[in-house]
């Protein structure tokens, strides 16, 4: 079956900028969850949502970032006024219940200039 | 503060079992153990769930001690395609389940 997809694969912006990026979770999946990872470091856990709610949001730097999942599949990580420092690879992953295993996506590679 | 802390890298070579030890002091009664595996440019992919002892499956085997302050992912007979960055993941519970994912360690393979 199809995996978890994230769109789109590469996005360049400026600074000061709004970007959104889009992940598609396996279906069937209840937990949805976001990360950001830089250059050799490990994926840094951003929010996770257990249907259409953030069951924990705590991982978000600030408010300019604010994901949504309004119908308990698809989900939009959104950044505000975007910064140098927001440049990353922005990881999803999904499944099937509460922390279980999960299936990444690719990854959206985010360059802000 | 809970942290889960793995070597930056190891060497190891073609047919060679492989151990990596990843540290976590602050685990709770009920939090996981999980371990990923991520190649360039791609996700990374589920290797083996623990909670506690032992557990194997057909790639991995996951061995946890009874204080549960460290867990050891095990790797038999690695090859060159076992080349790639390792990641231990501690789920934290507490007011709120905080997903901690260690640095890695990058495995390099040699024939």
């Amino acid at each position: 079956g199809a995996g978890v997809s994230q769109t789109p694969s590469n996005k360049v912006t400026e600074k000061g900028k709004y970007v959104e990026l889009r992940c598609d979770p396996i279906s069937g999946h209840t937990a949805l969850y976001w990360y950001r990872q830089s250059l050799g470091q490990g994926p840094e856990f951003l929010i996770y949502f257990q249907g259409t709610g953030a069951a924990d949001d705590s991982g978000l730097p600030n408010d300019r970032f604010f994901a949504v999942r309004p119908e308990g599949s698809v989900s939009t990580l959104k950044i505000q006024r975007t910064e140098r420092g927001d440049s990353a690879v922005y990881l999803c992953a999904s499944s099937l219940g509460s922390y279980n295993e999960q299936f990444f996506g690719p990854g959206t590679r985010l360059t802000v200039l | 503060l809970a942290k889960t802390t793995q070597p930056i890298s190891m060497d190891s070579y073609e047919g060679q079992e492989v151990n990596i030890t990843c540290s976590h002091n602050n685990i709770a009664t009920n939090d996981y153990i999980t371990w990923y595996q991520q190649f360039p440019s791609q996700g990374p992919r589920f290797i083996i769930q623990g909670y506690k002892t032992k557990v194997t499956n057909e790639v991995a085997s996951l061995f946890i001690p009874a204080d549960r302050k460290s867990s050891t992912l095990s790797l038999p007979r690695v090859s060159l395609s076992d080349t790639a960055v390792y990641y231990c993941l501690v789920v934290y519970s507490g007011n709120t389940g905080k997903l901690i994912f260690g640095q890695g360690t990058t495995l390099q393979v040699k024939p």
